[in-house]
């Protein structure tokens, strides 16, 4: 595609349901980011994916969270037993390699997570 | 391992005015670095990115930044803001075999 989707753009869910974000990202990039955005705060960090390497969770903030990537195609970040302190934006990223001259980021719009 | 550091959390500055963001980083290697901005309800884009060469960085929008490896810093400056110019930016630094590594954001309003 032309740049990184994701989707839905906003969820809005109950606390304790759990919910499935996705990223479709940049053809032939392999690397892919995710973060989360709480309203008014910056980016935190939740996980790395390079190629067919172990991901990167030190983001990942407790064990509900969990996120999934089949070789360079689309990821899906999981929340279980939603909390409201879960509702933020989340953000998808992909770039074209890990490191160097190709570590520049294209993000999505974003899914916007209301618990309530 | 690598870290930013953007110094001001919020830069309030009238239109017209001259504005400096602030970007120092730390990094064992080589580094990449990069400026995103984030309008209000909208993803983030590239505003600049330094990878090698000249060490004055334009990029979109009237936006410039300079690359200082003795003070490992990317600062980003614009000579004469407007309004539309309100939005948070990012500073990032990567490197070989690194990810990219983000600041917290600095927010920039501009006021009439």
């Amino acid at each position: 595609g032309a740049g990184v989707s994701q989707s839905p753009s906003n969820k809005v869910t109950e606390k304790g349901k759990d919910v499935e974000l996705r990223c479709d990202p940049i053809s032939g990039h392999t690397a892919l980011y995710w973060y989360r955005q709480r309203l008014g705060q910056g980016l935190e960090f939740l996980i790395y994916f390079q190629g067919n390497s172990a991901p990167d969770k030190s983001g990942l903030p407790s064990d509900r969270f969990s996120a999934e990537r089949t070789g360079e195609s689309v990821s899906t970040l999981t929340i279980q037993r939603t909390q409201q302190e879960d509702s933020a934006v989340y953000l998808c990223a992909s770039s074209l390699a890990a490191g160097g001259m190709n570590t520049e980021a294209f993000f999505g719009q974003g899914t916007r997570l209301t618990v309530v | 391992a690598q870290s930013v550091t953007q110094l001001d959390s919020q830069v309030p500055v009238f239109e017209e005015a001259p504005v400096e963001l602030r970007c120092n980083y730390s990094s064992s290697v080589s580094v990449y670095l990069f400026w995103y901005v984030q309008y209000p309800n909208q993803g983030l884009q590239l505003l600049l990115k330094y990878l090698s060469g000249s060490t004055l960085v334009k990029g979109i929008n009237g936006f410039e930044a300079e690359f200082n490896k003795s003070q490992t810093s990317f600062h980003l400056r614009k000579p004469s803001v407007h309004i539309s110019d309100t939005a948070e930016y990012f500073c990032a630094v990567g490197g070989s075999n690194y990810k990219l590594t983000f600041g917290k954001g600095t927010l920039l309003t501009v006021n009439p």
